[in-house]
């Protein structure tokens, strides 16, 4: 079973830049995660999609962050313009029934983003 | 709001020998799961333990087992004869069990180094 997909793996922008990650769950899985990891802390949860409408998103900084799930399958997560303090590993994580949430759902390796 | 704390910020162990991290939490919920994660620099959080909070049975999985004191809000990782593979980020989780969101809220984590 192919795990998480996550794109690009790296990324450096300059301030005031827009930037895009993309991330292709595990298939079949209805539900979608986007945490930010900033250096030195634990994940947090920035959204949370079931199939493609909005479960959580009350940690998302909406005046600059956006992200969407077209056809419930793969999401992109944006950030228009991004600031210094956007640095962080951005992870992606999915999971299908009840039983996988509880166990731990399944990340992907992230995308480092550095803001310049 | 739950909160998770882990005090230990970076701790070491000779290879084969017993660690303990810590972690504590902080919760008005009756009816929870926490979880270990492993991040190692690949970045990709990996599942090691979770402990239903309903259960009062320690989890345990091979080398690693918990140590989950439910009044006192602790809930710490024991890993037995240490690896150079466990070298990692270990991060302590919590997730409200029920409804349809299942938020993950993670410690700051513990930096393990397994020493030759």
């Amino acid at each position: 079973e192919a795990g998480v997909a996550q794109s690009p793996r790296y990324k450096i922008i300059e301030k005031r830049q827009s930037v895009a990650f993309w991330c292709n769950p595990i298939s079949g899985h209805a539900t979608l995660y986007w945490y930010q990891q900033i250096l030195g802390q634990g994940p947090k949860l920035l959204i949370q999609f079931q199939n493609n409408g909005v479960v959580d998103d009350s940690q998302l900084p909406k005046d600059r962050f956006s992200a969407e799930r077209l056809k419930g399958v793969d999401s992109t997560l944006k950030i228009q313009p991004a600031k210094l303090e956007d640095s962080a590993v951005y992870l992606c994580a999915s999971s299908q029934t009840e039983w996988e949430v509880n166990y731990g759902y399944t990340f992907g390796s992230g995308t480092r983003l550095t803001v310049v | 709001a739950q909160t998770v704390t882990q005090s230990q910020p970076e701790m070491s162990v000779q290879e084969a020998e017993t660690v303990t991290l810590s972690c504590t939490y902080d919760t008005s919920e009756s009816n929870y799961y926490l979880f270990w994660y492993k991040q190692p620099p690949s970045r990709q959080m990996i599942l090691v333990i979770r402990q239903e909070a309903y259960k009062q049975q320690n989890a345990t999985e091979n080398r690693f087992s918990v140590n989950f004191q439910k009044a006192a809000k602790s809930f710490s990782l024991k890993i037995s004869d240490s690896q150079l593979g466990d070298t990692a980020m270990y991060f302590c989780a919590f997730m409200r069990r029920g409804g349809s969101n299942y938020k993950l809220t993670f410690g700051k984590g513990t930096l393990l180094t397994v020493n030759p």
